[in-house]
């Protein structure tokens, strides 16, 4: 089955990590990304990982990959008040060229 | 590069009226999927299209239904509109190849009334 899977709200105060974390079905899955969308725009992606990485850095970013237990996990490091947005997780389906996303965390950042 | 250009941002229409949405994709992309966003539901993906062609199609009413063109230009119609059918409807572009990443445009916000 198709399914992707994380908890609606996040809230940390600025300076403090967070952790979004993210559950997906569907094995075959080539690659997951981590988009992020904020007030009146489009979705902007910011990170991705191919199926056999575990881990990923991009400056702030990390994402963690547990293909065994199918868990994706993004943390963002010296959590700023600009990064309050939905971040969603996604698993691209090679086999019917779609993208299936989650739907979404609302990350709020306390000054 | 120019990004992906969705027209019109905002429309509101009343129940049984037919919208068309417009999406011009990133110079270069030929995938171009739509996608529904509602605050109760998420991102529900409509279809993707490639060179003209449907690869795919989400579980919609036939009432939802898009069209490529060969500028790979992509619009989407919804015929006899229900309350149910507001929502952000989103377009993203792409080059159709094994790592899809997506580019997505603004949006068109439906209200339907």
């Amino acid at each position: 089955g198709e399914d992707v899977e994380q908890s609606l709200f996040l809230s940390v105060r600025e300076g403090d990590s967070s952790v979004i974390n993210c559950t997906y079905t569907d094995s075959s899955s080539t690659y997951l990304y981590w988009y992020k969308q904020e007030p009146g725009a489009g979705l902007q992606l910011l990170t991705y990982i191919f199926s056999n990485m575990d881990m990923k850095q991009d400056q702030r970013l990390t994402v963690l990959l547990n293909k065994k237990d199918k868990h994706l996990s993004l943390r963002i490091a010296d959590t700023q008040t600009g990064d309050s947005a939905i971040y969603f997780c996604a698993e691209l389906n090679t086999g019917g060229f779609k993208t299936i996303f989650g739907a979404g965390t609302r990350l709020f950042v306390k000054a | 590069k120019a990004g992906v250009t969705q027209t019109p941002r905002y429309l509101i229409k009343t129940r049984g009226q037919q919208v068309t949405l417009s999406c011009s994709p990133i110079s270069g992309h030929r995938s171009v999927s739509w996608y529904q966003q509602t605050p109760g539901q998420g991102l529900q993906f409509l279809f993707e299209y490639f060179s003209e062609t449907q690869r795919n199609k989400g579980n919609f009413p036939g009432r939802f239904s898009g069209r490529q063109f060969s500028n790979s230009r992509s619009e989407m119609n919804v015929s006899t509109l229900e309350l149910g059918d507001s929502a952000l409807y989103l377009c993203a572009s792409g080059t159709g190849g094994n790592d899809e990443k997506l580019f997505f445009g603004s949006g068109t916000q439906l209200s339907v009334l």
